[in-house]
């Protein structure tokens, strides 16, 4: 069944640890995605990523990091410099990249962080 | 700078009224996307579109690329349509795409 996995679904940090959000999926896109969710706002990009081994940083990257070593793999880490990292996560893939814009993405179900 | 806004923000309906949800965007585009977001958290793509009108089931949208401005129709609405639907259009690169706040519906039986 071909999708995009996140896990955990929940995640609590407590104050100056990092933590790792997962990502992975077997649409075969090379396209994949970070964003960020918060109440009354529109999806927010973090990063992005073409192809395997590149990256790059979409409107709100500071606090974040991530690795693309793996076309089916794209983990995002929150790190201890994300002060507001309280919100809901989301991974999304696309088959084609730069396609402007003309093909669907598919998303995960997401991930809450909260701070403990 | 909203690149796209939607409205209502929230709407509360009876079942079976005819809804409808709009979309402005202010950049030039090659398709828009509504999404649905399910109470989960979940989103899945609904329609993309470049021109005219799409329907799947009792889901309509359209476009009018020339006001840019788009709209999501559900016939019959039916409790289980009670989900937030997104707007997002790609940016001129292509390389991302902004999204609307989102319309937050609730079907009442």
């Amino acid at each position: 069944d071909g999708g995009i996995t996140q896990s955990p679904k929940y995640l609590f940090r407590k104050e100056g640890q990092n933590v790792t959000l997962s990502c992975e999926q077997n649409l075969n896109h090379d396209a994949m995605y970070w964003y960020r969710q918060d109440p009354g706002q529109g999806l927010r990009l973090i990063y992005y990523s073409q192809i395997v081994n590149d990256f790059q940083k979409g409107d709100i990257a500071e606090g974040y990091s991530v690795s693309r070593e793996k076309k089916e793999s794209f983990p995002l880490t929150v790190t201890s410099a994300q002060k507001n990292p309280t919100a809901f996560y989301l991974c999304a893939t696309s088959g084609v990249w730069g396609g402007r814009g003309n093909q669907p993405q598919h998303f995960g179900d997401g991930t809450r962080l909260s701070i403990l | 700078k909203n690149e796209v806004e939607q409205s209502p923000q929230n709407l509360t309906a009876q079942e079976g009224e005819f809804i409808t949800i709009n979309c402005s965007y202010s950049v030039g585009i090659s398709a828009l996307h509504w999404l649905q977001q399910h109470p989960g958290g979940g989103i899945v793509s609904l329609f993309m579109l470049s021109s005219g009108k799409k329907k799947h089931g009792r889901l309509i949208a359209t476009i009018n690329i020339q006001e840019k401005h788009s709209s999501l129709h559900i016939t019959a609405s039916h409790p289980r349509d009670s989900a937030v639907y997104i707007c997002a259009v790609p940016s001129n690169t292509g390389n991302q795409f902004y999204f609307g706040t989102g319309t937050s519906l609730t079907v009442i039986p």
